[in-house]
């Protein structure tokens, strides 16, 4: 079952601005994990904040992560038309030997040129 | 992180048919599994394929219906039986690698059933 919630569940922008999508999640997590995903093509890991990381960087993106209100940001600066994907947050339970991913319902991004 | 490959990248079948999808990675790898994702939705799992002993299946999803092999530890198939139009979705399979949280998928089988 799903176990995170993501808005907005679409997002259009003009090229050049920052794209913000939240990611909310119900029970404890190990970590959690942020995919894109290109015209229902297969998913592309893109970063993975472990639940004691407040925040996290990778190139234009910049993930936070807040356990005490159970809920994730994913932003991507500067955006680009091929930034145009869904974006799903996926949370890692919280047994370490658990490795089974819940996925949110994603967020659809448009990048307009 | 590991190389993943599926097979075929789409199909389209006919109703009470069968589909065999392979998922292929270029090392070994601890755990594989198995997601579904229907038109428009986002990733359900489907099970989790254990190297020499039968899937784990998830609620909802039984091994008559979606019968999974896994020889060794770099190879899995997931077999889509009896098709039903409500089959059409992209199934992906999934690696986890030794020592680590990040999971890469496969590139997805994309099936339609009409």
């Amino acid at each position: 079952s799903q176990q995170g919630e993501e808005d907005p569940q679409a997002l259009s922008i003009q090229e050049g601005e920052n794209a913000t999508m939240n990611c909310s999640y119900k029970t404890s997590i190990n970590n959690l994990q942020w995919y894109r995903q290109n015209s229902g093509r297969g998913l592309v890991h893109l970063i993975l904040i472990r639940s004691n990381e407040r925040e996290k960087h990778s190139g234009r993106l910049r993930v936070t992560l807040d356990t005490s209100k159970k809920s994730s940001s994913l932003l991507i600066t500067a955006s680009r038309a091929a930034d145009t994907a869904s974006y799903f947050c996926a949370r890692g339970p919280g047994r370490s030997n658990d490795y089974k991913l819940s996925f949110g319902a994603g967020t659809t991004v448009t990048v307009r040129a | 992180s590991a190389v993943i490959s599926q097979k075929p990248s789409r199909d389209i079948c006919q109703r009470g048919t069968s589909l065999t999808i392979q998922c292929q990675v270029d090392s070994q790898v601890t755990m594989m599994f198995w997601y579904r994702q229907q038109p428009g939705q986002s990733l359900t799992l489907i099970a989790t394929a254990n190297q020499g002993s039968e899937a784990t299946y998830e609620s909802g999803f039984v091994i008559d219906k979606f019968p999974i092999s896994r020889p060794n530890l770099t190879f899995s198939t997931l077999t889509v039986s009896n098709m039903s139009p409500e089959d059409s979705s992209i199934y992906l399979c999934r690696e986890l690698g030794q020592g680590t949280y990040e999971q890469y998928f496969g590139p997805g089988t994309r099936l339609t059933v009409t």
